[in-house]
Parts: structure tokens; C-alpha cells; sequence
């Protein structure tokens, strides 16, 4: 199966505009988180959509948002970016695992967004 | 909520000695612990996971310990090689519709 893939893989933005991150998903996986890691930081969890609907969400500004679509593919975007939103982006997907278990999650290779 | 807290931050060990890195977790309904390995430049890749109906899982130089109890588990590689050396991320989840909660990640340094 072909890995999860994001695009794009590199991005500077000017402060102040907006910026939408594609993440495709390991075929057959319905569930798609989203990550931000800044240099030397761990991961921040973003948000997490499952079957078009978000089902857990982290503790970011109402400027980041996401969705996905009907074939698992998820956007996040992030409105009026400030200086500090630079970061790696990371996407991971899921799919079917043990009832009632937590699935493991498979990551993208990342989006690394620079704000000037 | 949950809280998973991980340590040491920063592990240094000699070539072909032993490494521990130990999270603790906070809810007692957690039952999926996984282990991330992220080289530098590169995404973060499964390397062992334990769910909370075994003590203990191996995988050649890796293994996983948990201890329900005391609501810790631990990673622990052996025989350290140079491609040893990279950022290790624990986390814990309850299963089903629950996130995964991370440690903050330990950087393990293998000196030649």
C-alpha cells in the first residue's frame, strides 16, 4: 500500500495570509490526525477527523481548521498566519484495528511552513 | 484528561550498552501504548506497541514493559548501535474514539 503523502512538502507564507495543507491518507484508513512540531518540540496534537467529522481537537486557536472529505483526504488551514505558526505540519492516519482499540497511526512526511 | 510524562528528556550511552526511557500516564482506562522512533529530518515511525493485556512485548533489540499498576512502561533497547540515535516518543490512549496523548519525547544520543 502506498504510504500517507502531504503536499506540500515545503511553503513560505507572509504573515498575515492564509495557508491550506493536503493529507492523503493509507488506502482503507478512515482517520486522519493532525500535528504541528516546532524545532526541538515534541508533538502538538491538532485535531483529528474520522469519516468527514472532527472527533477530537486540541488546543489551538480557532485560526487552525480542518476537514476531510468523503474519499479520507484531510485539509487543515491556518487564517491569518503570525510568526510563530513556522513549524513541520505532520498528518497520520489509522485504519480499522482491534474492536475497541486504539489503531496505530502512520505518518506523513510532513509540510514545513515558513512564515515571514 | 490524560497526561503522559516522559523521561530523561536527553539519554546519552556508550555504543553497545543499554538505554531506558520510561513514560508514566495518568488514567487508569489507557490500554494502547505505542513507541515512536523520529530520525532527524524524518517523520515519526512506529518501533513497538503494547496493549494493556500483556506485561511485556520484544522485538529483536527493543522491548516494552508496562506496568498497570504503577501506570508506567518503559522502552528499552539494547546493544545500542549509532542508527540507535534519534528522538523517541511514547504515547498512551484509552482505544476506540480517544486521541493518542504524547510524552514530550527523549533524545537518545549513542556515543561511538
Amino acid at each position: 500500500k502506498a504510504g500517507v503523502t502531504q503536499t506540500p512538502r515545503y511553503l513560505i507564507k507572509t504573515r498575515g495570509q492564509q495557508v491550506t495543507l493536503s493529507c492523503s491518507p493509507i488506502s482503507g484508513h478512515r482517520s486522519v490526525s493532525w500535528y504541528q512540531q516546532t524545532p526541538g518540540q515534541g508533538l502538538q496534537f491538532l485535531f483529528e477527523y474520522f469519516s468527514e467529522t472532527q472527533r477530537n481537537k486540541g488546543n489551538f486557536p480557532g485560526r487552525f481548521s480542518g476537514r476531510q472529505f468523503s474519499n479520507s483526504r484531510s485539509e487543515m488551514n491556518v487564517s491569518t498566519l503570525e510568526l510563530g505558526d513556522s513549524a513541520l505540519y505532520l498528518c497520520a492516519s489509522s485504519g480499522p484495528g482491534l474492536a475497541g482499540g486504539a489503531n496505530e497511526q502512520y505518518f506523513g512526511p510532513g509540510t514545513r511552513l515558513t512564515v515571514t | 484528561g490524560e497526561n503522559v510524562e516522559q523521561h530523561p528528556s536527553t539519554l546519552s550511552v556508550q555504543e553497545g550498552d543499554s538505554a531506558v526511557i520510561k513514560c508514566t500516564y495518568s488514567d487508569s482506562a489507557s490500554n494502547y501504548f505505542p513507541w515512536y522512533k523520529q530520525e532527524l529530518g524524518k517523520r515519526p515511525q512506529l518501533i513497538i506497541d503494547i496493549r494493556s493485556n500483556v506485561g511485556e512485548k520484544k522485538d529483536q533489540r527493543i522491548a516494552v514493559t508496562l506496568n498497570k499498576t504503577a501506570k508506567h512502561f518503559s522502552l528499552h533497547i539494547t546493544e545500542t548501535q549509532p542508527e540507535d540515535s534519534a528522538v523517541y516518543f511514547c504515547a498512551a490512549s484509552m482505544g476506540g474514539n480517544y486521541q493518542l496523548i504524547w510524552g514530550a519525547g527523549t533524545k537518545l544520543i549513542i556515543k561511538p
